[in-house]
Parts: structure tokens; sequence; C-alpha cells
């Protein structure tokens, strides 16, 4: 099955500074690589994602690029701001069953904290 | 749409007791993801059912776990007997599945706590 490893477990920036945090994935079928934000004490929400037949994807500050033969996919958050911090999760799916009933595997989260 | 519908949002109990968690997926969506979230192992996936049937249930702890999904619009998730080390955050996502595969909507999770 798929194995999701993400990079760095806690990330201090200062506000208007850029952050980036990077997951690598095991299973070279997966083919979808959603990013989720977390606040605290709630709900993981999607901000991002991005499917295997492209390779960068933009939302105004937020980016997310993937490397498919390296198997890895990063986050990019430009001109940060304090609501920018939580806990960043990214995600791979797993197509351990075949066609399309596939789950995601979520890596361990990224701790985002943008200092004011 | 009222997005994906948890209750209790919050439980205590104690150690021995029957927990059920209660999931309502959005309307449309044909799978469905019960999650644990804790400090120690992160967001885990406990099972999950395409069509109301279950697809994947090795993340299930153990057989005091079991989830049911008796249609499209509602399932549960029975812990029994509960013990402490069961204390989590728990999440119920639904997706539309299928060739649409994408998004996961979380609903607003249950605090457990087993004393």
């Amino acid at each position: 099955g798929e194995n999701v490893e993400q990079h760095p477990s806690t990330l201090s920036v200062q506000e208007g500074d850029s952050a980036v945090i990077k997951c690598t994935y095991s299973d070279s079928a997966s083919n979808y690589f959603p990013w989720y934000k977390q606040e605290l004490g709630k709900r993981p929400q999607l901000i991002i994602d991005i499917r295997s037949n492209v390779g960068e994807k933009k939302d105004q500050r937020i980016a997310v690029t993937l490397n498919k033969t390296a198997k890895h996919f990063s986050l990019h958050i430009t001109e940060t701001q304090p609501e920018d911090s939580a806990v960043y999760f990214c995600a791979a799916t797993d197509r351990e069953y075949g066609g399309s009933q596939g789950n995601l595997i979520f890596g361990k989260g990224t701790k985002l904290s943008v200092k004011p | 749409d009222a997005g994906v519908i948890q209750s209790p949002r919050h439980e205590v109990t104690e150690m021995g007791q029957e927990v059920t968690l209660r999931c309502k997926p959005i309307s449309g969506h044909n799978s469905l993801f019960w999650y644990r979230q804790t400090m120690m192992r992160g967001l885990e996936l406990l099972i999950y059912f395409n069509n109301n049937v279950p697809i994947d249930d090795s993340g299930m702890p153990e057989d005091r776990f079991s989830a049911k999904m008796p249609n499209a619009s509602f399932s549960t998730l029975k812990i029994q007997p509960s013990e402490p080390r069961d204390s989590a955050v728990y999440f119920c996502a639904s997706s539309l599945g299928g060739s649409l595969f994408g998004e996961q909507f979380f609903g607003p999770g249950t605090r457990l706590t087993v004393l």
C-alpha cells in the first residue's frame, strides 16, 4: 500500500515570507494529491489538489508542484499571513484495490506558525 | 447541503462502556471514510465504504471496533468495550468517489474521551 512521508513536522516563518512543505509517496500508481489545512479544533479542509497529469497548480498565494518521476510533491505558500497558521496535511491515493476505489493516505502533518 | 454531519460532537464515557458514533454523509456522495486523529499517530484511516460496502477495514485497530453503513445516508462506528487509549477525535468524511474521485469533505468530528 501507499506510504506518505511529510517534512518538516514544524515550520516557523515571519509574516510575508514563503513556506514550503514537502511530501514523498511510494505508490507510483497514485494519481491524486490533495493538501488539507486544519486549524486548531477544526476539521481538515481541502486547500488545493493536483492530479498526476499536471506538474504544477496555483491558486492565489498557494501552489503545489508534482514530480512523478521522483514521487514527491510540495506545497508553496507565498506572502504568508498569521491566518495561514495551521497544520497542513498532504495525502496521496492508495490504489491498492485498483480502479477508482481508492482511499487517501495522509502524511503526519506540518504545524506552520506565521509570526507577525 | 449542510455538509457531513456527525454526532455527538463530544462524548465522555467510562472504560468498558459501548460508544456509538454517527455520521451522515453529503447527499449524493458514494464514498464514506472514518478517521481517527491523535497527536501521536496523526490522521489514521480506520475504514472506508463505497456504495455502502466496506472496501478496506485494515485500519480498524481491533475487534472492539466495528462500522456499518446500512444505507447511503447513515453510518456508525461502534467501540465495545471502550478503553482510555481510544480517546481521540473521530472524523467522518465523504466524497463522490468513482471516476470523480477527489476531495473528501470532513465532518466536524467527535471528540471521544474514555476515562
